[in-house]
């Protein structure tokens, strides 16, 4: 089973800043099943990210995604207010689905 | 568009069984995955289970033995049985769901609360 370990826990940035969020696989992992979400409080989540690189539709081109093997990286290039909010990496294989344990993107 | 709303109790006592509903809305429940996905109070998300509009299951193997999903065509819905729940069991409940061609949920219910407690 692909356990899924994001880090930091939490990254304290002022808006304008760049954001870089790690998500690491136990073992390699397709690119094309590796997933990021975002969740603001009280809300559901939403897709961002999917096949590691490619924006879901209404997605700004801030967020990006890059990544292989076992090491995944989520960023957004210039943090706008409405981008503090948590972050999960989500994984799909041997038709179990996994998320990691997410980063929470604060204001600092 | 697809939307989709969770309902059941929002209280359920130890022991017993934890039913949740999604109403499937704006769309045929064909030719997707649904799943439930749940969220403990101030944790992450994890995943229960899913159900392939044929009928085909896959459960989390944590809550396997206490998971069931459901399918019911004529009324565009699936549900959630969980057995046995305890205090560990509250969370805020999602569905999901996910085009039969690809790896990722693009739509979700609004969630719905569900606590464990006498």
């Amino acid at each position: 089973e692909i356990v899924l370990t994001q880090s930091p826990g939490t990254l304290s940035l002022s808006p304008g800043e760049r954001a870089t969020l790690s998500c690491r696989a136990s073992q390699s992992i397709s690119s094309s099943y590796l997933v990021w979400y975002q969740q603001k409080p009280g809300q559901a989540p939403r897709l961002l990210i999917y096949g590691t690189s490619s924006r879901a539709t209404g997605i700004p081109d801030r967020f990006s995604g890059s990544g292989s093997g076992t090491d995944f990286t989520l960023t957004i290039s210039r943090l706008e207010p409405e981008d503090f909010a948590v972050y999960y990496c989500q994984h799909y294989g041997s038709f179990l689905l996994t998320f990691g344990g997410g980063t929470k993107v604060e204001i600092k | 568009q697809v939307q989709l709303q969770e309902s059941g109790p929002g209280l359920v006592k130890p022991s017993e069984t934890l039913s949740l509903t999604c109403t499937v809305s704006g769309g045929s429940i064909s030719n997707y995955y649904w799943s439930w996905v749940r969220q403990p109070p101030g944790k992450g998300l994890e995943w229960i289970g899913y159900i392939y509009y044929t009928g085909i299951t896959n459960y989390n193997p944590s809550l396997k033995s206490r998971v069931t999903i459901s399918l019911d065509t004529s009324n565009n819905q699936f549900s959630l049985r969980l057995t046995s729940v305890t205090a560990a069991d509250t969370a805020v409940y999602y569905c999901a769901g996910r085009d039969e061609y690809f790896y990722y949920m693009d739509v979700w219910g609004k969630g719905t609360t569900v606590t464990v407690s006498s």
